[in-house]
């Protein structure tokens, strides 16, 4: 158990629709990462934010957006969902003060667009 | 560009033969390196990572990988592979310089009985 969570843990739905996913970081870290996982694309950074703030971006669709919580929970919302949307949604949080403090990742969320 | 390079997708050995991933970074500024393994269906995990603390570096489940400055290298090692190391592999590395983390492409191992 790395100490992240994520939720839920399956979500299944139509195009066009749009959906949260949640993470909550291992207590004290800051940093939220996320990254999608398909077969096709392999592992792809989307979003970093560090207490509240955004700090990188990588290759997040404008469809999708996130934020970080004054609690340090932080949701990925995705939008006008199309088919190839489908995929791992992963969450990671690192400790703050190292640069080589290595990232906790949740389980993930698979998300299903039919 | 700093970036990370895992040469061959897929990697075959038989149960009890040397596991050999390899990992390649290029920058010019000394990384922090790291590998995770993931299991069907389940986030990544870390294995191991380097903190400049020392070149060889034992991680978890029997798994090694030393650091090759001369090379840009971070390559992981087993010495006998089980049939349950099948899994994927990530090599990634991190900088002093920022807060992003770059990942390989991932090595997928296939355990051979």
């Amino acid at each position: 158990d790395s100490g992240v969570t994520q939720t839920p843990k399956h979500l299944i739905t139509a195009t066009g629709q749009r959906v949260t996913l949640r993470c909550s970081p291992r207590s004290g870290d800051l940093s939220v990462y996320w990254y999608q996982q398909s077969l096709d694309q392999g592992l792809q950074f989307l979003i970093q934010y560090y207490n509240g703030e955004e700090r990188a971006k990588g290759n997040i669709l404008e469809r999708f957006s996130a934020q970080q919580f004054p609690d340090l929970h932080s949701e990925l919302n995705l939008s006008s969902l199309e088919l190839g949307d489908s995929a791992l949604y992963f969450c990671a949080s690192r400790a703050a003060g190292q640069y080589y403090n290595e990232q906790f990742f949740g389980p993930g969320t698979r998300l299903t667009v039919l | 560009a700093q970036s990370v390079t895992q040469l061959g997708s897929h990697v075959s050995v038989s149960e009890g033969a040397l596991v050999l991933l390899r990992c390649n970074y290029s920058s010019s500024v000394p990384p922090y390196l790291f590998w995770y393994v993931q299991y069907p269906n389940q986030g990544l995990q870390l294995l191991l990572k380097y903190t400049s603390a020392a070149t060889l570096v034992k991680g978890i489940n029997g798994f090694e990988a030393e650091f090759k400055k001369s090379e840009t290298s971070f390559h992981l090692t087993k010495p006998s592979a089980h049939m349950s190391d099948a899994a994927e592999y990530f090599c990634a590395v991190s900088y002093p310089t920022g807060n992003q983390f770059y990942f390989g492409t991932g090595t997928s191992l296939t355990v051979i009985p």
